[in-house]
């Protein structure tokens, strides 16, 4: 029984490239939810999603970046032009409702130089 | 707006030790309280969740209590062993089943 899939786990960018982050939820998982983790910071609430929804989109920022969880296939955190100050690490976790426990995945390590 | 506040930043013990890391959170309309452990370059393991209904949790060397009214939560480890080290995390649910993180507690068991 696969816990959160994430990749890559590590992903170096130029600025001005995309990134895209790729999270597969626990099987049978319906509820996807993404946090950042800055240097020296806590983790913060980016984005929640349900299938082919998005619930609550209060802690992404408001240009460049864009989540998505469609019906087939993985959930996708996508960042545009990224810049420097996007380095960080992306959590992505999954539960069954959105009242139980969030299971996270490993991460995605994001450097752009 | 929900804040979480774990404080100190960094703890060391000696093995064997028992000890409780504090979690303070400033509302009190949370669904739960998870304790989570991350260590270096690595995801999250939920190690506790208490339910707002409820006062603790327990498992094995672990035991977490909630106490909503005065917005603190603890994680009490008994005989600490240096394979708990870690940076210990805690996090309140609110609407939209949202976590609010504390930084973590870095925990140094010395053997």
């Amino acid at each position: 029984n696969a816990g959160v899939m994430q990749n890559p786990r590590h992903l170096v960018r130029r600025r001005g490239q995309e990134a895209r982050l790729r999270c597969s939820p626990v099987k049978g998982h319906s509820h996807v939810y993404w946090y950042r983790q800055l240097p020296e910071e806590g983790l913060k609430f980016m984005v929640y999603l349900q299938k082919e929804n998005i619930i609550d989109e209060s802690g992404m920022p408001k240009e460049r970046f864009s989540a998505e969880f469609p019906k087939e296939g993985p959930s996708i955190l996508r960042i545009q032009q990224v810049v420097r100050g996007d380095s960080a690490a992306y959590f992505c976790a999954s539960s069954p409702s959105g009242a139980e426990t969030q299971y996270f995945g490993p991460g995605t390590r994001l450097l752009v130089l | 707006k929900q804040e979480v506040t774990q404080i100190p930043a960094a703890l060391s013990v000696p093995e064997g030790e028992n000890l409780v890391l504090n979690c303070s959170f400033t509302d009190s309309a949370i669904y739960n309280l998870q304790w989570f452990r991350q260590d270096p370059g690595k995801g999250l393991t939920s190690l506790l969740l208490i339910q707002s209904s409820q006062r603790e949790q327990t498992s094995g060397r672990l035991n977490a209590s909630l106490d909503k009214s005065s917005g603190r939560s603890t994680l009490y480890i008994a005989a600490s062993q240096p394979g708990d080290s870690a940076t210990y995390l805690c996090a309140g649910t609110g609407a939209n089943s949202k976590l609010t993180f504390g930084k973590g507690i870095t925990l140094s068991v010395r053997p």
